[in-house]
């Protein structure tokens, strides 16, 4: 399995661009990555996923660099309801086979 | 759609009591999964299934059993329930896709959760 790692935690100020970093140096070369978001209390959501370069959708980008040992999830301009817990998952599952870990994510804690 | 649903929401139970936690998905998704979340923790999987019928066992298998019965249920056991399992339960569904030649990370939908105490 693909070990990750990211920040705890992390504050920004309502109407910032937020960006958390993953690092990933062992990733597989059918390794996707996928980014979920969890407020309190809640299940975690599906936010973005990519395999290379850029992608984006409506509520986030996510950057991956050539060498993919690393991915930044981007937030364009957070607000008060974006304060939330967001895990970075590398990995694939499919065809029967299931190999992705949730770490314990980073806080985003968006100040007034 | 309901999506995924779990039933019950809140549960405490005494060491040793048994009891049964059942996940419900209405979008026909394949695989289906258990994960316990801890206090300032992440999720760790307990046990999944890619099919009905199938079953395997994720990270913390130890201590419960399941059953895929049905495509849409996804049954999680507790035989002999233990303060250890005090948590909150999520149950999790999705389809399997295939993008460019690679299997893709399914994207996983989530229940609202169970919170279990064991006292």
């Amino acid at each position: 399995l693909a070990k990750t790692t990211q920040p705890i935690s992390m504050d920004s100020y309502e109407g910032q661009e937020v960006n958390i970093t993953c690092s990933h140096n062992n990733i597989a070369t059918n390794d996707y990555i996928t980014w979920y978001q969890q407020f309190p209390s809640q299940g975690p959501r599906f936010i973005i996923q990519g395999y290379k370069t850029k992608v984006t959708n409506e509520v986030a980008s996510l950057f991956i660099p050539a060498d993919r040992k690393s991915s930044t999830l981007s937030l364009p301009r957070v607000s008060l309801s974006d304060t939330a817990v967001y895990y970075c998952l590398v990995g694939r599952s499919g065809a029967g086979s299931y190999q992705l870990t949730f770490g314990k994510g980073t806080k985003l804690s968006v100040i007034p | 759609n309901a999506g995924v649903t779990q039933t019950p929401k809140f549960r405490v139970l005494k060491t040793g009591q048994s009891m049964t936690l059942l996940c419900a998905q209405d979008m026909n998704h394949e695989y289906m999964y258990w994960y316990r979340q801890d206090p300032g923790m992440g999720l760790r999987l307990i046990h999944y299934s890619v099919g009905e019928g199938t079953t395997a066992k994720g990270e913390v298998p130890d201590g419960y059993n399941v059953s895929r019965l049905k495509k849409q249920n996804f049954l999680l056991g507790l035989e002999s329930a233990a303060p250890s399992q005090t948590s909150v339960y999520f149950c999790a569904s999705s389809y399997s896709a295939e993008r460019s030649g690679r299997l893709s990370t399914d994207t996983q939908y989530f229940g609202p959760g169970t919170r279990l105490t064991v006292l």
